[in-house]
Parts: structure tokens; sequence; C-alpha cells
């Protein structure tokens, strides 16, 4: 029973241009919502976060946005760089395990952005 | 600032056999996560340790144990080892569990382990 999905395996995107990667999930029972970004070789990194009661977060190029009502998450890069090639994880914060180092993870997106 | 430390990178084991691997926190760090990546699942969280307790365990077999000593460093186990448990093994630290709460982990670059 995967909680959060990222239906979307790769995305590609030009140099610039904005990159939307989307994440939906099945229960409402989730304080945090979380973006890691992880390169080859390399563990995940800390992207951003958005708590439940927000809708919206933003930190320079990376803005995230929370739809409650329809359970989906996004992340929005803009402008996109060719250094923002990685894996992108999305994951969620149980609120049943909160104050736990638990995270529920979707099965992550590849984002390739073209010079 | 040294980051998250596991040991060792890579390891090829045979079936049936166990493996220990080891991770050392952020320095302050006391909060201790383990996490198994295998291709298409995504991270899936196997337990946590905060000031040497478990506090947390996710839906693994009783194979796959781990403890946390008094320094905060931490092991994780898996004895009789299968096929399937060839995966990447991700090992996470914060200072408090869960990052206060936020979900913000500090990642090591894992173990990746092949179960022949």
């Amino acid at each position: 029973d995967q909680q959060v999905k990222q239906n979307s395996p790769s995305l590609s995107v030009q140099e610039g241009r904005i990159s939307i990667l989307n994440c939906d999930y099945t229960n409402s029972m989730f304080d945090y919502f979380l973006w890691y970004k992880k390169y080859p070789a390399e563990g995940p990194t800390f992207l951003i976060s958005i708590s439940s009661i927000k809708d919206k977060n933003e930190d320079g190029r990376f803005t995230v946005f929370l739809n409650k009502s329809a359970k989906h998450l996004s992340l929005h890069i803009v402008p996109s760089q060719p250094g923002d090639s990685a894996v992108y994880f999305c994951a969620a914060s149980p609120r049943t395990s909160s104050n736990t180092g638990k995270l529920i993870f979707g099965q992550g997106t590849t984002l390739q952005v073209k010079p | 600032k040294a980051g998250v430390t596991q040991t060792p990178r890579y390891l090829i084991k045979t079936r049936g056999q166990q493996v220990t691997l080891s991770c050392s926190p952020i320095s302050g760090h006391r909060s201790v996560s383990w996490y198994q990546q295998t291709p298409g699942q995504g991270l899936q969280f196997l337990f946590e340790y905060f000031s040497e307790t478990q506090r947390n365990k996710g839906n693994f077999p009783g194979r796959f144990s781990g403890r946390q000593f008094s320094n905060s460093r931490s092991e994780m186990n898996v004895s009789t080892l299968e096929l399937g448990d060839s995966a990447l093994y991700l090992c996470a630290s914060s200072l408090a569990p869960g990052g206060y709460g936020t979900g913000e982990l500090f990642f090591g670059e894992g173990s990746r382990l092949t179960v022949l």
C-alpha cells in the first residue's frame, strides 16, 4: 500500500524553463511534506518542506505547493539548471509517528535538465 | 563539520550469511534512522534510535535489527540474507527524532549490499 506516490518516473526539461514534479498521497494524517534530492552515489539531501497547515513554501528557485483537498503536492523549480538533474523524492511525516525519523517516501522522479 | 559516515560503502554476501552495517551520525546528532532503498520502491523506513533506544520500527522481518551506542553511533544487522535484501541501506541522523518533527534528516551515502 503506497501512501505516497510519484507517478512520473522521469521528467526532462530545457535549461531555464520550469520543472514541475508531482506527488500524490492517500493518507490525510501527515504533519509535514518534504522533498529530497539525490545525486548518484550520494545520499538524499533535504531540499524543502511544507507544513500540512500551509499551502505554499518558497525557497529561492524552489517552491512547494500543497493542495490538501486533492491530496497533491508539487515542487516547482524556476529556472531549471543542469545541476538540478537528479532524482527527486517526495516524502511525508506521519502524524502517528511525529517526532520520529519515520518518513514515507515516494518512488522518486528522475529529472533531467538539458543545456 | 563531517557528515553522516556509513561503512562499508560496498559489500557482497551470499545467501544465508549475515551482515553488519555501521553509521556514524553528524557530531551532536543523537537520532539515527535507517532506510532501505530498492529500485522502484523508493526509501522504506527500517527503524530509528534515539539515546540508545529504538523509538520506531518499520514493517521488516525480525532478521533486520539494529542498535545504538552511547556515542550515538549505530549499527544494523541483517541475518540469514536473502536475494531480496540486495539494496542500498541509508542511514540518516538528526539532532532530535525526526528533526524535531519536521522530517528534516541528514543522510549518509549509503552501504550498497549485494546478495548472491
